[in-house]
């Protein structure tokens, strides 16, 4: 079984500038995350989709982060415009309750902001 | 709680010797514990979960515990192996799997 895709696997741009992560969770698996882990500290929610519906983005700072599940399968997350704290590694996950709920992460993006 | 600073607590163990971490949740709420693995340059990785309906789950070479009433978690490696070596999280859930609450770490290394 294939695990969660995600690209790019590293993206260097400008404070101010726009940059956009790409997810493909395993198949099958309805409920997406998006987390951000900054260096030496445990990943933190994002946001949260059931499907196409957003479940949970309440630590989503929106006026800059923005994420979309259109077809309830491949999430985007875009940062307009990025800040020197946005670097960091940004992992999507994806669970089923199918497979018991159990929580699996992608590789990450890692993102440096200068 | 989230974790601040990039100082983790390190554990350092002998090749062959069992290994144990420990993690110390924060909402007396939660109701679901797991631990990840996560390597460098890798993304976290399922080890072993636990409901708070129990208070040991053994898998393979790994046991996890859990404590309610001081709201302690440990996992336990036996025999711990080179490839044991990453830093190990403990991540607890108020609606089994939703919102999960990541700790702050602890970087296991594994001297042969």
């Amino acid at each position: 079984e294939a695990g969660v895709a995600q690209s790019p696997r590293y993206k260097i741009i400008e404070k101010r500038q726009s940059v956009a992560f790409w997810c493909n969770p395993i198949s099958g698996h309805a409920t997406l995350y998006w987390y951000q882990q900054i260096l030496g500290q445990g990943p933190k929610l994002l946001i949260q989709f059931q499907n196409n519906g957003v479940v949970d983005d309440s630590q989503l700072p929106k006026d800059r982060f923005s994420a979309e599940r259109l077809k309830g399968v491949d999430s985007t997350l875009k940062i307009q415009p990025a800040k020197l704290e946005d670097s960091a590694v940004y992992l999507c996950a994806s669970s089923s309750r199918l497979s018991g709920n159990t929580i699996y992460f992608g590789e990450g993006s890692w993102l440096t902001v200068v | 709680g989230e974790s601040v600073g990039l100082h983790l607590p390190t554990l350092s163990v002998q090749e062959g010797d069992n290994s144990i971490i420990n993690c110390a949740y924060s909402n007396s709420a939660s109701d679901y514990f797991i631990w990840y693995k996560q390597e460098s340059g890798k993304g976290p990785q399922f080890i072993i979960d636990i409901r708070s309906n129990m208070d040991k789950r053994q898998g393979q070479r790994v046991t996890v515990l859990l404590n309610k009433t001081v709201k302690h978690l440990s996992l336990q490696i036996a025999a711990t192996q080179p490839g044991d070596s990453a830093v190990y999280f403990c991540a607890e859930s108020v609606e089994y799997g939703n919102k999960l609450v990541f700790g702050a770490g602890t970087i296991l290394r594994v001297k042969s």
